[in-house]
């Protein structure tokens, strides 16, 4: 299974700060790599798939990059309902899918 | 709009099994798959496997193997998980996704699941 390592598993920023997410996985993906937004007590979120391509709705200071193992997601100027945890998910070698552990963006 | 409702909230003893039901609309049932992912209190989420609405085809994680079973209902939209043999560890909120077979794009609200004697 290809293992997801996500960093770093919290941060603290104020609204208006750019903020990014790092996903590692244990081998390379090809861009074969969704982000998810979760926010207490509801579902997670489809943000971007395809390591860069924007779901429909998904506002456009939400963007994602990387190659090979290394991608990343970032929020070019953070937002108050951008607090939530957000998780990376690998399909490259299937099954099983797999997650991160998740990284919570908190309010500094 | 697409919509996954699922079944409500369930309390099993040690051993027992639970079945978690996804009723979907808004969409063609047999052009998805409907995944089934779990998360348990405080932890990442963790994918179970996977039926293909049209062909009834499925994939399952190997963690799971020979516990999990998901089926589906054409005629009521309906995709189902059976999780048998449960443990206290298997507590958790079970999420319904659907998606291609990569990522799930819309997402149940899930059902709570409680495993305690």
């Amino acid at each position: 299974d290809i293992q997801m390592t996500q960093s770093p598993s919290s941060l603290s920023a104020s609204v208006g700060d750019r903020v990014t997410i790092t996903c590692r996985a244990s081998r390379g993906i090809t861009n074969s790599l969704a982000w998810y937004q979760q926010k207490p007590g509801k579902a997670p979120k489809l943000l971007l798939f395809a390591a860069s391509k924007l779901d429909s709705g998904v506002p456009s200071r939400f963007s994602g990059s990387g190659s090979g193992t290394d991608y990343t997601l970032s929020i070019s100027s953070l937002q108050p309902e951008d607090f939530a945890t957000y998780y990376c998910q690998q399909y490259y070698s299937i099954p099983p899918l797999t997650f991160g552990g998740g990284t919570k963006v908190e309010i500094k | 709009q697409v919509q996954l409702v699922q079944s409500g909230a369930e309390v099993k003893n040690p051993g027992a099994s639970v079945k978690v039901s996804c009723k979907a609309s808004g969409y063609t049932f047999t052009s998805n798959a409907i995944h089934w992912v779990r998360q348990a209190p405080g932890q990442s989420l963790e994918w179970m496997g996977w039926i293909d609405g049209g062909s009834g085809n499925t994939k399952y994680s190997q963690k799971f193997q020979g516990r999990v079973t998901i089926t589906r209902d054409t005629s009521a939209s309906t995709a189902y998980m059976e999780l048998s043999s449960l443990r206290s560890e298997d507590t958790a909120v079970y999420h319904c996704g659907i998606g291609g077979h990569y990522f799930m794009d819309v997402w149940g609200r899930g059902t709570t699941v409680t495993v305690s004697s």
